[in-house]
């Protein structure tokens, strides 16, 4: 039993260069998120889906665009990396949104 | 403003000694409380979880929490630690709701002393 599948799991990227991280899910799950995790600030929201077709901002999500074309996969893009986007990023899904978030482990995203 | 306060930033304690991580919250009803625990370089991974009900929860790997609706508190604790539950901590709240947004707390780092 997979869970939830972040692809891929290092990347190093220079400052301009445009990536997709990939998240999978095979719970069957609504709702998906994308967070990233910096030193000191916990977990910030980027995006989420509450569905299929479906994307909503979360509270830092300037620079970053997403994707819910099937329901199983979530997509976090990068279309200009910038060095303030290094950091380690972590999807999650969920039944919906009062139910606990299951977490995949993570990409760690270097922007030089 | 809907928030979830974690006071300490990092405990250590000796291996065999009792834990309890503190976690506050401020929400005009009562929310739905988690507490998730993130190992080195891995994600986070739900320790245990509190809708309604029995205020003391039990979880996973030994922890258990209690809610207390007067001191606003979801307190986490373990009567006994070990070196394997070196980790951060992480508290979160959601509204129970239509606005079911999750909100984190910072976290705890916790070490363990041999």
């Amino acid at each position: 039993n997979a869970g939830v599948t972040q692809t891929p799991k290092f990347r190093v990227l220079k400052t301009g260069q445009s990536m997709t991280l990939l998240c999978a899910q095979d719970m069957n799950h609504e709702y998906m998120y994308w967070y990233r995790q910096d030193p000191g600030m916990g977990l910030r929201l980027i995006h989420y889906s509450v569905g299929e077709g479906t994307t909503a901002k979360g509270e830092v999500p300037d620079g970053y665009n997403v994707s819910r074309l099937k329901k199983q996969n979530f997509l976090l893009g990068l279309e200009s990396a910038a060095p303030s986007q290094t950091s380690v990023y972590f999807c999650a899904s969920s039944m919906e949104g009062s139910q606990p978030q299951h977490f995949g482990d993570g990409t760690r995203l270097s922007i030089l | 403003a809907q928030s979830v306060t974690q006071p300490d930033i990092h405990i250590t304690v000796s291996e065999g000694a009792s834990l309890e991580l503190r976690c506050n919250y401020s929400y005009g009803a009562t929310p739905y409380l988690f507490w998730y625990v993130q190992s080195p370089g891995q994600g986070l991974q739900l320790l245990l979880k509190y809708f309604s009900g029995d205020t003391l929860v039990q979880g996973i790997k030994g922890f258990e929490a209690e809610f207390k609706r007067s001191q606003s508190s979801f307190n986490l604790r373990k009567p006994s630690v070990h070196w394997s539950d070196a980790a951060e901590y992480f508290c979160a709240a959601v509204n129970a709701g239509n606005n079911r947004k999750l909100i984190w707390g910072l976290g705890t780092s916790l070490a363990v002393n041999p």
